[in-house]
């Protein structure tokens, strides 16, 4: 079965770091472009960071710049979101997607997990 | 950055209804746009892509259209598990921006 499946999420205060993973199955991996979409509560998507394949440039939102490094193991079929000096206005579910091959749009997606930060 | 409206934000509508919904990018983006389906706790479905292309498995009542900086999603005949939040996605260049979503209602 092709699946995402994210973990790493919880509650952490303002200032502090939080590690997100995606767990990859069903597809070959590491021919995917790989992306990372927020959605603060009751609000709308927004796109954080995205990676090429193995060895391409990776990107990141204004938002986040500076703060999140995305990352992925192809040997591992996994993709990472190492957050940094986190605030409250990262709080959201965070989204793991599969960039469909040749174009910058979201062909599968994660369930997401659930950030909170705060006091 | 690319920035994109969507209207209306919010849709009132009945099953078997025709729907239309309009993106407008801040500039230029060719047919790089998407369009997504989101119901409330789940994760967006994506429906189409480079501004008319049916996603595999979406149903033929849904169909896009538009180039530059207009662009519409339209569902031609409304169905009950339609009901949702729509957002479109530009994918012309980094950062990817998403539209603020159109919410779809009974």
């Amino acid at each position: 079965e092709v699946q995402l499946l994210e973990s790493g999420g919880g509650l952490v205060q303002p200032g502090g770091s939080l590690r997100l993973s995606c767990a990859a199955s069903g597809f070959t991996f590491s021919i995917y472009a790989m992306t990372w979409v927020r959605q603060a509560p009751e609000k709308g998507l927004e796109w954080v960071s995205a990676i090429s394949v193995s060895g391409g440039p990776t990107y990141h939102a204004d938002s986040v710049k500076g703060r999140f490094i995305i990352s992925r193991d192809d040997s591992k079929n996994m993709l990472y979101l190492q957050m940094n000096s986190l605030g409250v206005e990262d709080t959201a579910v965070y989204f793991c997607a599969k960039d469909l091959r040749g174009y910058d749009a979201f062909d599968m997606w994660g369930q997401g997990t659930k950030v909170t930060v705060s006091s | 950055d690319i920035q994109l409206t969507q209207s209306p934000s919010f849709l009132s509508a009945s099953v078997g209804d025709r729907v239309t919904i309009s993106c407008r990018a801040s500039q230029g983006i060719s047919s790089y746009l998407a369009w997504y389906q989101q119901k409330p706790g789940k994760a967006p479905k994506l429906l189409i892509y480079a501004a008319s292309t049916l996603q595999t498995g979406v149903p033929s009542r849904f169909s896009g259209s538009g180039s530059g900086t207009e662009f519409t999603l339209t569902i031609s005949s409304l169905q009950p598990e339609d009901f949702a939040t729509y957002y479109c996605q530009q994918m012309n260049r980094y950062p990817l921006t998403f539209g603020p979503g159109t919410k779809v209602d009974i």
